[in-house]
């Protein structure tokens, strides 16, 4: 079975860089897309980018300067960083997969919380 | 972006009793809509996708109907561990995007 599970700090100051690792198990990242998602306090959810089985990646506009996914195949991981983060990044934020690029997402991670404060 | 408005906020029911979650599109997504639930501390669970498909191993009083711009998914039978958030998503074009949420609780 699939598995994502997020890690990372879970405060960060503001204008810093957030860093987020998604581990996967049960399944080579090297096929299908995945990606990071978002839910802001109030349960607005926010669909961030994703990272292709060939490293391509797609960003939401709305991130698209702040935002890089990167992946280490050998550890079947990929990675989320968003940069010069302010209060209005703190959210859960979640990995998840896409079989294909235009289906929904069909395996999830438990969630992260990263709160932006000084 | 494709606005998703989705209806209602909150929703109180007991179980047993059969609710109706609404979801409408700012313009057509064809029948490319999906539905999770989220329980805190669990991975999210998709349920529906293309408007109407039952995800694997989701029971079959989850179902979900509409196409163009509006869609409604419905529990029937209530179960106590169908009590939670619920949220619509187009995945008809990029970027996806997400309704607002309905939380559904115990009366």
């Amino acid at each position: 079975e699939v598995q994502l599970q997020e890690s990372g700090p879970g405060l960060v100051k503001p204008s810093q860089s957030l860093s987020l690792t998604c581990s996967v198990t049960g399944y080579s990242i090297t096929s299908n897309y995945w990606g990071w998602i978002r839910k802001f306090p109030g349960n607005k959810m926010e669909w961030m980018g994703y990272i292709s089985y060939s490293g391509s990646t797609s960003y939401n506009p709305s991130l698209k300067s702040r935002i890089s996914i990167t992946r280490d195949t050998s550890k079947n991981q990929f990675f989320l960083q968003l940069n010069s983060v302010t209060t209005e990044d703190t959210a859960t934020y979640y990995c998840a997969r896409l079989e294909q690029l235009y289906l929904p997402f069909d395996y999830w991670g438990q969630g992260v919380m990263v709160t932006v404060s000084s | 972006d494709v606005q998703m408005t989705q209806s209602p906020y909150n929703l109180a029911a007991s179980p047993g009793e059969s609710v109706s979650i609404n979801c409408k599109a700012s313009k057509s997504i064809s029948k490319y809509l999906a539905w999770y639930q989220q329980k805190p501390g669990k991975a999210n669970k998709l349920l529906i996708y293309d408007g109407s498909t039952l995800q694997s191993g989701i029971p079959s009083r989850f179902s979900g109907s509409g196409s163009g711009t509006d869609f409604t998914l419905t529990i029937r039978s209530l179960e106590p561990e169908d009590f939670g958030l619920y949220y619509c998503q187009q995945h008809n074009e990029y970027p996806p995007t997400f309704g607002a949420g309905t939380k559904l609780e115990l009366k």
